[in-house]
This record gives structure tokens, sequence and C-alpha cells, in this order.
């Protein structure tokens, strides 16, 4: 079975500062990926999903961007954090034929 | 466009009594419908899907396409179902799944 490392799990950054938080996929290959951020009453937001080696797909226009250097590690940064990026991030794994999702412990994030 | 809706943001239910966590979707097509729980301090974890049409922990949901629901529902809820449920879908393929806003049960004893 997959398993989903991300790091750091928490984070505090000044508004301003680059961001990076790194998701890492054990046990499959070639898994679909995705980045979500969870709110507290608003659910699980997609922002980014990835099919394969550097090819990403942007589900909201924002102030993060996401890469996929190799096929089970998935990056999400940003150049200049807002207040607004705070949030709880999980990155998530989808292996094609199964149709379930597998979720990391997640990265909290303060922008202060 | 796709969307879930889960009514209750929070539900609280005495121990015994019986629960029944709502979901609503719009989807144009097929969908495939999930409810995913979260724990306190443990990850996010699929609790059962639709085509499976089995009881997990003493959960049951049933997909009524009339309706276009997926309640969850259990006949005598536990302490230790306290969690974060989330309700969700996507195509068949699972390509992009779509999460509801999440409904917290508070089981009291």
């Amino acid at each position: 079975s997959q398993t989903i490392h991300q790091w750091p799990a928490t984070l505090v950054q000044p508004v301003g500062s680059p961001l990076s938080l790194e998701c890492t996929v054990e046990g499959t290959s070639n898994p679909n990926l995705y980045w979500y951020r969870q709110a507290a009453g608003r659910g699980l937001q997609l922002l980014f999903y990835s099919i394969g080696i550097d090819q990403i797909s942007s589900e909201v226009p924002q102030n993060l961007s996401a890469s996929r250097p190799q096929d089970r590690q998935f990056i999400l940064s940003s150049k200049k954090l807002l207040l607004s990026d705070s949030g709880f991030y999980l990155c998530a794994s989808h292996v094609s034929g199964a149709n379930v999702l597998t979720f990391g412990a997640g990265s909290r994030l303060t922008v202060l | 466009a796709q969307r879930v809706t889960q009514p209750e943001k929070l539900l609280s239910v005495f121990k015994g009594a019986p629960v029944e966590l709502k979901c609503n979707y719009s989807y144009s097509g097929s969908p495939e419908l999930f409810w995913y729980v979260q724990y306190s301090r443990q990850r996010l974890q699929l609790l059962l899907r639709h085509i499976s049409r089995e009881s997990i922990k003493g959960f049951t949901a049933d997909l009524n396409k009339g309706e276009t629901s997926f309640h969850l529902k259990k006949p005598f809820a536990q302490e230790e179902d306290s969690a974060m449920y989330y309700c969700a879908l996507s195509s068949y393929y699972g390509q992009n799944f779509v999460f509801g806003p999440g409904t917290r049960l508070s089981v009291l004893p």
C-alpha cells in the first residue's frame, strides 16, 4: 500500500517570504498527485493536480505554484507569501484503477 | 458544475442515538460518491464508497440518484465516531475529486 510523506509538518513564515512544501509517495508508481487546502467550514479546496512529471493543472488562480520534478515528488511553492496563504495543506495520491485518494498528514502554514 | 453540499457544520448526538450526516451533490454524469473521515490527530481517510455497498464501522450510505443525495447513517452512535466527516464525489476515472465543506460529528456520553 502507498504511503505519503509531507514536510514540514508545521511552518511559520513572514509575509513576503518564499514557501516550499514537499510531498513524496512510496509504494506506488505513476500516481495522480493533488494539493488541497483544508479550511474550517470550507472543506477541501483543490489547488493543483498532476497526472505525471511536469504535468500540472491549476484549479484556482492564486499566489501558489506546484511542480513535479519526479514521478513520486510533488512540491507546492510560493515566491512571496500572503497572509491569506495561511492554512492546512494536504497532499493526496490517487492510483489509476483504485479511484481512492490517500492523504498525507498535512502541513500547517502560518503566515505572519 | 460539480458541487457537494453538507448542510450541517456541526452535529451533536448522544451515545446510542441514531445519526445521519447529510450530503447532496450536483454533477453532470454518473459520479462516484465517497465519505472520508478525519479523527482527531489522524489523517483524512476513506470511510466508504457507494460502489462498495458495504457497512464500515456500522456506517452505511445509500446513493439516491433521484434526490442526488448520499447521506451517511449509523443506527447507534459511539463516542469513537466523533470526527470530521467529508462527503466527496469524483468522476469514474477519478481525476478530479470534489469535497463538501464537512460536518463535525460530536457524540456525547
